[in-house]
């Protein structure tokens, strides 16, 4: 049982660039989310889906773009690659998507990202 | 806006003692809370979760506790060990989809 899979764990980019960050689970969970995190920042939400077909914005939207075509798979995009995005992105997923759950929430290992 | 804090930003023990971190959040409307350790350059591990409901909840050597009337949770660690070096983050999820996180303990347990 892999859990939830970042690919790529390491990438460089230059400012303006695109590029897709992958993520993909296999516990056929409802609700997929993207983190950033910055140093002395924690955690923020990024965007997050509650299902296929279903997407909607967190804290930090700007910048970035997700769809969800697949229980499986939440990629996120970022279309214009500037330096204040060089962060560590984390994909995170858990089973139901109500408002009324209790399950734990599932990471990857993370994409290290930097915009130079 | 929900905002969590957490009390120490780091902290170093030697190995064998009880210790306690701390969770604070400013909102206590909350529908439950979860401890995660992260090590450096890995993805958060989840290590226990509290309904509002409950009190408190217990792991091995772990057992975190919840207090939401004072907007608090302590993740309690007995008889600390090397490996238990990492850092510590607590997130606290309202009525809604997302949990909110703090910014982490950077826990040090010396040999």
């Amino acid at each position: 049982n892999a859990g939830v899979t970042q690919t790529p764990k390491f990438q460089v980019l230059k400012t303006g660039q695109s590029m897709t960050l992958q993520c993909a689970q296999d516990m056929n969970h409802e609700y997929m989310s993207w983190y950033r995190q910055d140093p002395g920042m924690g955690l923020r939400l990024i965007h997050y889906s509650v299902g296929a077909g279903i997407t909607d914005q967190g804290e930090v939207p700007n910048g970035y773009n997700v769809s969800r075509s697949t229980t499986e798979d939440f990629p996120l995009r970022l279309l214009s690659a500037a330096p204040s995005q060089t962060s560590v992105y984390f994909c995170a997923s858990r089973l139901g998507s109500g408002f009324a759950t209790n399950e734990k929430l599932f990471f990857g290992s993370g994409t290290q990202l930097s915009v130079l | 806006k929900q905002e969590v804090t957490q009390i120490p930003a780091a902290l170093s023990v030697p190995e064998g003692e009880n210790l306690v971190l701390n969770c604070s959040f400013t909102d206590s409307a909350i529908y439950n809370l979860q401890w995660f350790r992260q090590d450096p350059g890995k993805g958060l591990t989840s290590l226990l979760l509290i309904q509002s409901s409950q009190r408190e909840q217990t792991s091995g050597r772990l057992n975190a506790s919840l207090d939401k009337s004072s907007g608090r949770s302590t993740l309690y660690i007995a008889a600390s060990q090397p490996g238990d070096s990492a850092t510590y983050l607590c997130a606290v999820r309202s009525y809604g989809q997302n949990f909110v996180f703090g910014p982490g303990t950077r826990l040090s347990v010396l040999p």
